[in-house]
């Protein structure tokens, strides 16, 4: 089976501008998770969708949005970028609801300038 | 939300057992102890998780003590390809996919 998968890996944006990170979750399922990891905040919860309704919430402000498709694939926005926006984002699956386990993709590594 | 805490980083011997301790003193009854971790430049990934009881799966064993105020994941050996940062994080059943992770134990192994 195909593990998580994003894309773009890299991306590099200057500030004010918007970006839209894609995650592909394992086949099968349901649920998608993002995540931001900087060196000064760690890994931090932004969102998670569960057949396409957003569950859960971080507490990051209203740039940052995503969604959810009905393959299950989720896309994040982030709206007029800042310089702290630079960070490893990170989604992460899983089957369903409940205590099991997530599976995380490679990341998007997004810079602004 | 439940915290953990844990040593900021350990040190291992290739092939020695390794054993990261996790507080989590505020931990409820159905909460859930999951461990992941981040080699460099990945995403984190699963290792195990328990409830009360022991647990051992191909990658390591988490020992849980019979208080549940702390567990302890173990690695029977240390390889090279263990050195990365271990999280404990404690899950309850409706908190759906919000994983908190905390800083971490950072775990070099030297050969």
């Amino acid at each position: 089976k195909a593990g998580v998968t994003q894309t773009p890996r890299y991306l590099i944006k200057t500030r004010g501008q918007q970006v839209t990170l894609s995650c592909s979750p394992i086949s099968g399922h349901r649920s998608v998770s993002w995540y931001q990891q900087t060196p000064g905040q760690g890994l931090q919860f932004l969102f998670e969708y569960f057949s396409e309704t957003q569950r859960n919430k971080g507490n990051f402000p209203g740039r940052f949005s995503g969604r959810q498709f009905s393959n299950s694939r989720s896309e994040m926005n982030v709206s007029t970028l800042e310089l702290g926006d630079s960070a490893l984002y990170l989604c992460a699956s899983r089957i369903r609801d409940g205590y099991n386990e997530q599976f995380f993709g490679p990341g998007t590594r997004l810079t602004v300038l | 939300d439940a915290k953990t805490t844990q040593p900021n980083s350990m040190e291992s011997n290739e092939e020695e057992p390794v054993h990261l301790p996790c507080n989590h003193s505020t931990i409820s009854g159905t909460d859930y102890i999951h461990w992941y971790r981040q080699l460099p430049s990945q995403g984190p990934e699963y290792v195990i998780h328990g409830l009360t009881s022991n647990v051992n799966n191909r990658m390591a064993s988490l020992a849980i003590a019979e208080d549940r105020k702390s567990s302890t994941l173990i690695l029977h050996r240390a390889t090279l390809r263990d050195a990365a940062v271990y999280y404990c994080i404690l899950i309850s059943y409706n908190q759906g996919g919000k994983l908190i992770f905390g800083q971490g134990t950072e775990l070099s192994v030297k050969p």
